[in-house]
């Protein structure tokens, strides 16, 4: 299965704090996605990283990528109420036409 | 707003009653998906449609059955569901690029209780 896993599975912190999320998968990919999912709402894309790049940033975003390690992280720096929410990872096989989608990690930000 | 849109975003049926789910995005996209969310499982895949045409079906009981009339239309037909069924069904789109699907843009899902 080329399924992404999260970790961890729940993360709170306090507001202005740094979260770090993780994923591993287990084949090759030709990009992973981060989603945002507020409770019982549609998924919202976050950052697209593609095989062949190490490091994106989109404002307090920031992703890694590790190909070698099957692995991605996402930051989001000086987090904020709003941020409380489910993160979830997301990778698409080499000539694969479908996302699969990690179980996600639920991020709660105390005021 | 993400451009996608679901209706009902909440709906209550019996194990015999028969309902459709529609999504409809604005956004010039030319694939759409279905997706299964239940509680502390995965996101799952239901269905993807390139171009109108049913591209995957991921061993989907019949009773769920999809229909793409158009590039921005996409509709869930559920009949004799059961309990298990009970979910947030969730629509996207996405552009289609040569190396393979883009991007997925969601909609807000309809939450589904079968009685």
């Amino acid at each position: 299965s080329q399924q992404g896993e999260e970790d961890p599975q729940a993360l709170s912190i306090q507001e202005g704090e740094n979260a770090t999320m993780n994923c591993s998968y287990k084949t090759s990919i030709n990009n992973l996605q981060w989603y945002r999912q507020n409770s019982g709402r549609g998924l919202v894309h976050l950052i697209l990283i593609r095989s062949n790049e190490r490091e994106k940033h989109s404002g307090r975003l920031r992703v890694t990528l590790d190909t070698s390690k099957k692995s991605s992280s996402l930051l989001i720096t000086a987090s904020r109420a709003a941020d409380t929410a489910s993160y979830f990872c997301a990778t698409r096989g080499q000539g694969a036409q479908k996302l699969v989608f990690g179980q996600g990690t639920r991020l709660t930000i105390n005021p | 707003e993400t451009g996608v849109t679901q209706t009902p975003r909440h709906l209550v049926m019996g194990m015999t009653n028969k309902k459709s789910l529609k999504c409809e995005q604005h956004l010039g996209h030319n694939a759409m998906y279905w997706y299964k969310q239940s509680a502390k499982k995965p996101l799952e895949l239901m269905f993807v449609y390139s171009l109108e045409e049913r591209v995957e079906n991921n061993s989907v009981p019949s009773r769920f059955s999809p229909e793409c009339p158009n590039s921005s239309h996409l509709f869930l037909h559920l009949h004799t569901l059961q309990p298990e069924d009970s979910a947030l069904y969730l629509c996207a789109s996405s552009r289609l690029l040569a190396g393979g699907l883009d991007t997925q843009y969601f909609g807000p899902g309809t939450r589904l209780t079968v009685l």
